[in-house]
């Protein structure tokens, strides 16, 4: 079985750029959420993705935006990136079911740099 | 969603009982309390859920008393591999809440040999 996979591990964008990540979910599972995880804090909601369509979504601006695919596997999109969007950024995945918690498997991240 | 707190950091030593506490004084009916870990660099991993009462699984224990307005984590013996940050969340995990998970500022357990 294969877990959570996201792509780059790294990335270095300046300012006013754009920049997409790239999150693969756990065979099986059909939720994928978005995090940011500025250093020494814990994980900050973004938003959440259920069978292709938005499900919830945390105190982050427009220019954040998100997709989810037919497979499941989802796509973050930041636009006009600020110095403050440098931070890890973390999927996870889930099989949203009902009104049952589903644990949230977590991928590794991918660490962006805004300069 | 509830708010908590916990410790900012803890040391213990290889082998020890390892207990970190969570407040959370306006937890509601309808809020599971769950625990993940986090190593550097590394997503956060689910170690335990809980309700009420007691629940142990093959990492850790969790215990809520009664009035469920605090809970603690309890890792047995730990070891040097057990040094991380451990989050505690408070919220209500059912589709209603789309499964989002508010992480506080976690407790960093440093594990000495």
């Amino acid at each position: 079985e294969t877990g959570v996979t996201q792509s780059p591990t790294h990335l270095i964008k300046t300012r006013g750029q754009q920049v997409t990540l790239r999150c693969s979910s756990q065979s099986g599972h059909n939720t994928v959420s978005w995090y940011q995880q500025a250093l020494g804090q814990g994980p900050q909601f973004i938003f959440q993705y259920y069978r292709e369509e938005e499900n919830g979504r945390g105190n982050f601006p427009p220019r954040f935006s998100g997709l989810q695919f037919p497979n499941y596997s989802s796509e973050l999109n930041v636009n006009a990136l600020e110095l403050d969007d440098s931070a890890l950024y973390l999927c996870a995945s889930s099989l949203g079911s009902g009104f049952t918690y589903n644990e949230q498997f977590f991928g590794p991240g991918t660490r962006l740099t805004v300069l | 969603l509830a708010k908590t707190t916990q410790p900012i950091s803890m040391d213990s030593y290889e082998g020890q009982e390892v207990n970190i506490t969570c407040s959370h004084n306006n937890i509601a009916t309808n809020d599971y309390i769950t625990w993940y870990q986090q190593f550097p660099s590394q997503g956060p991993r689910f170690i335990i859920q809980g309700y009420k009462t007691k629940v142990t699984n093959e990492v850790a224990s969790l215990f809520i008393p009664a009035d469920r307005k605090s809970s603690t984590l309890s890792l047995p013996r730990v070891s040097l591999s057990d040094t991380a940050v451990y989050y505690c969340l408070v919220g209500d995990m059912g589709r209603a809440a789309g499964n989002k998970l508010t992480f506080g500022g976690g407790t960093r357990v440093l594990v000495k040999p």
